[in-house]
């Protein structure tokens, strides 16, 4: 069974960089069956598709954040990380990392999710 | 972009009877590329119907999930008390984005 755990800090203060780490068990990064992403859900609004990876290292990223955005892969460790700069306090959500199927593009396994808060 | 328009906002039903979820797409979705999920409080969403209309492991029956084109449908036969949650639609094809979820709610 695939297991997928946000870890970082919680608290992050305007126009710094917001930093996550997903660690995988359970299943390897490197299938090449697979994408490995970032979602995020502002508090009590809907879902929001940030980015992916492929282990090889090819990114891709929803338009309105690819400027601030850096998604990158550590096969060795398995795990991604996400970096998010300049931030501002609607970038406050509860961060998601998950795994997406290369196939048909959809979600099948999801991290329990990780609140990070922009505020100084 | 491809916009997805989910309606109603909320749904207000009782135990046992059917809910029809409505997901609207701003352009044609190729149904291999649309997906429904559940999501609860406090838990992350979980996928329930991918390519328009193939159940994920695990979900029952009474989800069923229709649609072509701009229009795609997620039905729950029969509520049970464990289905009252918020729906998200996700597509993938002009880039990939989820709708603005439907809640279901007790009525």
């Amino acid at each position: 069974q695939v297991q997928l755990q946000e870890s970082g800090p919680g608290l992050v203060k305007p126009s710094q960089t917001l930093s996550l780490t997903c660690t995988v068990s359970g299943g390897s990064i490197s299938s090449g069956d697979y994408y490995w992403s970032w979602i995020r859900q502002p508090p009590g609004k809907g879902l929001e598709w940030i980015g992916y990876i492929y282990y090889s290292g090819s990114t891709y990223y929803n338009p309105s954040l690819k400027s601030r955005v850096t998604i990158s892969v550590d096969t060795s460790k398995n795990q991604f990380s996400l970096k998010l700069s300049s931030v501002t306090a609607a970038d406050t959500a509860v961060y998601y990392c998950a795994r997406v199927t290369s196939y048909f593009y959809y979600f099948d396994y999801w991290g329990q999710g990780t609140l990070v808060t922009v505020s100084s | 972009e491809i916009v997805l328009t989910q309606s109603p906002g909320t749904l207000s039903l009782s135990p046992g009877e059917r809910a029809t979820l409505s997901c609207r797409a701003s352009q044609s979705v190729s149904s291999s590329y649309l997906a429904w999920y559940q999501q609860k409080p406090g838990q992350a969403p979980r996928l329930l119907i991918y390519g328009a209309s193939s159940r994920a492991t695990g979900i029952p029956d009474r989800f069923s999930g229709s649609g072509s084109g701009t229009d795609f449908t997620l039905t729950i036969s029969r509520l049970e008390p464990e289905d009252f949650a918020v729906y998200y639609c996700q597509q993938y094809g002009r880039g990939l984005t989820f709708g603005g979820g439907t809640k279901v709610e007790i009525k």
